[in-house]
């Protein structure tokens, strides 16, 4: 069954620092994967996606993310974060090959930035 | 794109009520998802339609749950009988019916649900 992990629940930067957010899946063929942002209260938006192709996708917001097969992992990165980017990290994994499109989610990274 | 909007976006009700949820997906998306937040938790899928055909439940959709997509247009989400279980995040998305975009999904708000 496919599974999404992510190992980090918290995690505190200064403003300015570099981010990792880890992300770990299961799932026997090539994943879409995706990125969702969630503000306190708010629905998701999507920060990034990868379906195939170039391994290291671009996002919204300064965001990027590496996909790599052998890892099986889809961490995103900023190279300096800002305030306005405290929120709760979302990873999850589609299933490209069935019709429903539904998808699994991790359990959520929440991000706290320190001034 | 005036984007997936969701109503209302607070409930509050007494365990044993009846709710029912809203959503209006972005116009020209064929397929609808509902989703079930709880606390400190991602989004679990609940059930999906495309057009207004419901393609799939998930167990998590107990019988006391009813969804419909009538014309294959806004959605419902009903629960009937209340329990405080029930208490979450309720969010709806859609997304276009074109295969590469399967899994793209825009979401909405959410409902927040309070059974108390």
């Amino acid at each position: 069954a496919q599974s999404v992990t992510q190992p980090d629940i918290h995690i505190t930067v200064s403003e300015g620092a570099s981010l990792e957010l880890r992300c770990n899946y299961s799932y026997g063929a090539t994943p879409y994967l995706f990125w969702y942002v969630q503000s306190p209260g708010q629905g998701l938006q999507l920060l990034l996606k990868y379906f195939s192709g170039d391994t290291l996708v671009q996002g919204i917001k300064g965001f990027e993310a590496e996909f790599k097969r052998s890892q099986s992992s889809f961490n995103l990165r900023k190279p300096s974060v800002h305030w306005s980017d405290a929120a709760e990290y979302f990873c999850a994994v589609g299933d490209g090959s069935s019709n429903t499109g539904k998808l699994i989610f991790g359990q959520g990274t929440t991000l706290q930035v320190k001034p | 794109d005036t984007g997936v909007s969701q109503d209302p976006r607070h409930k509050i009700t007494k365990r044993g009520q009846n709710v029912t949820f809203r959503c209006d997906p972005i116009s020209e998306h064929n397929r609808l998802y509902w989703y079930r937040q709880t606390l400190g938790q991602g989004p679990e899928f609940l059930t999906y339609f495309q057009n207004e055909a419901q393609l799939e439940k998930s167990r998590l959709l107990s019988d006391r749950f009813s969804a419909e997509r009538p014309k294959g247009s806004f959605s419902t989400l009903e629960i009937q009988r209340t329990e405080q279980g029930d208490s979450a995040m309720y969010l709806c998305a859609s997304s276009p019916g074109r295969p590469s975009s399967y899994n793209e999904q825009f979401f909405g708000p959410g409902t927040r649900l309070t059974v108390l």
